[in-house]
Order: structure tokens, then C-alpha cells, then sequence
């Protein structure tokens, strides 16, 4: 059974830092790409960024460019997201996401976790 | 970018109905399409992709259809677990991949 579990989430204040962590499970990690997407509260749902299977291809949403950074750890079978110069508009819930099959749409999603942005 | 854009805002309706929701594309997506349903609390679930194919254990009654930049999902019949905020994606052209702002369904 495929299970993704994030943590990381809480409380940051504006310019802070946070780092989000998704363990995977269930699938053989290395041979998927993976995604981030986030849902602000009472908010519909935003993709922030992707990374292949190998690390080697990542996207970014232009919203987080340049402050947010994806990457991966096959041998922790985990997925992260570096998250810096935080802002009030970043404050939502974090999903990873996996690929159903094929194309990226999402059928596998983890239980997302919060963060919050405020001083 | 891709707007995707949903129709109606919400929806009201009685258990037992007939449900059509929408979602058309700024430009055309293909069937590079799926719909999620979201309900309080929960991450997203897959409903369809490919426009019409139903994800693994999703009830025949619902059903999605459409090409290009108009896509429907339609529930034959609502059942009570039915009642949720609907949003559809395109996977067409990304990054960036982009969502519909969603369609609360609502029991009337």
C-alpha cells in the first residue's frame, strides 16, 4: 500500500524557515517523481514544485521561486521541502503527491501538514 | 499558464439527483484532465483522469467526459458521501500544473 506521511509543519514567522519531510512508503521511491502541492485555508489547492525520479528535473511555481527548495534522499526514501524567506500567503497545508500512473495527476496523496506564517 | 475554471461556484442539491459540474480550460488541455474530490478535513482523491477514466475503486456513478478546454463530471445518482468540493487539474501543459478553484456540492 502506497502511504506518504508529512512533517515538518508549524509556526514561523515572516522571513523564517521551515523544512517539510515526506516518507514514502509502499512503492519503489526512486522510481517515481514526486510533487508538492498546497491548499491555503478555505483555499482550493496550488501545485508548488516537482522533482523527477532521478532529482535531475525541478519545477518551481512562480510563487515560491527562488525561496523554496525540493529535493529528495532515495536511501531515506523521503521527499523535502527547504521552505526560506517564509511570507503570510505561504501559510497552508503541505501535500506530497505521487503520480497515479503515467502523467502527473495525483492518486496517491499524503495527510498534508500545516504550516503556519505570522509573528 | 493554463487557467482552469469551474462552473457553477457552488451547487445545492438532494440526495438521489443528477449532478453535472464543469471545467474549461484557457487553452486546450486534450484529455490530459482529472477531477479530485476533496472533503473536510481529507487530502484530495482521485475521482477521473484521462477525462473519462475512473480511478481504482471509484463507483460507476461517476463519470467525466470532454476534450480540449470543456470537461464535465457528471454523478448519476448523489449519495449522501458525495457531498464535497470537486476541483479538476490539467496536466497538459506545465509547469505549471493548474487546478480549478473547485465546486462545493452541497446538500440542499
Amino acid at each position: 500500500e502506497v502511504q506518504l506521511v508529512e512533517s515538518g509543519g508549524g509556526l514561523a514567522q515572516p522571513g523564517g524557515s521551515l523544512r517539510l519531510s515526506c516518507a514514502a512508503s509502499g512503492f519503489t521511491f526512486s522510481s517515481y517523481s514526486m510533487h508538492w502541492v498546497r491548499q491555503a485555508p478555505g483555499k482550493g489547492l496550488e501545485w508548488v514544485s516537482y522533482i523527477s525520479d532521478s532529482g535531475s528535473t525541478i519545477y518551481y511555481a512562480d510563487s515560491v521561486k527562488g525561496r523554496f527548495t525540493i529535493s529528495r534522499d532515495t536511501d531515506k526514501n523521503s521527499l523535502y521541502l527547504q521552505m526560506n524567506s517564509l511570507r503570510a500567503e505561504d501559510t497552508a497545508v503541505y501535500y506530497c503527491a505521487r503520480k497515479y500512473s503515467g502523467y502527473d495527476y495525483f492518486g496517491y496523496w499524503g495527510q498534508g501538514t500545516l504550516v503556519t506564517v505570522s509573528s | 499558464e493554463i487557467e482552469m475554471t469551474q462552473s457553477p461556484a457552488t451547487l445545492s442539491v438532494s440526495p438521489g439527483e443528477r449532478v453535472t459540474l464543469s471545467c474549461r480550460a484557457s487553452q486546450s488541455v486534450s484529455t490530459h484532465l482529472a477531477w479530485y474530490q476533496q472533503k473536510p478535513g481529507q487530502a484530495p482523491r482521485l475521482i477521473i483522469y484521462g477525462a473519462s477514466s475512473r480511478a481504482t475503486g471509484i463507483p460507476s456513478r461517476f463519470s467525466g467526459s470532454g476534450s480540449g478546454i470543456e470537461f464535465t463530471l457528471t454523478i448519476s445518482s448523489l449519495q449522501s458521501e458525495d457531498f464535497a468540493v470537486y476541483y479538476c487539474q490539467q496536466y497538459n501543459n506545465w509547469p505549471p500544473i493548474t487546478f480549478g478553484q473547485g465546486t462545493p456540492l452541497e446538500i440542499k
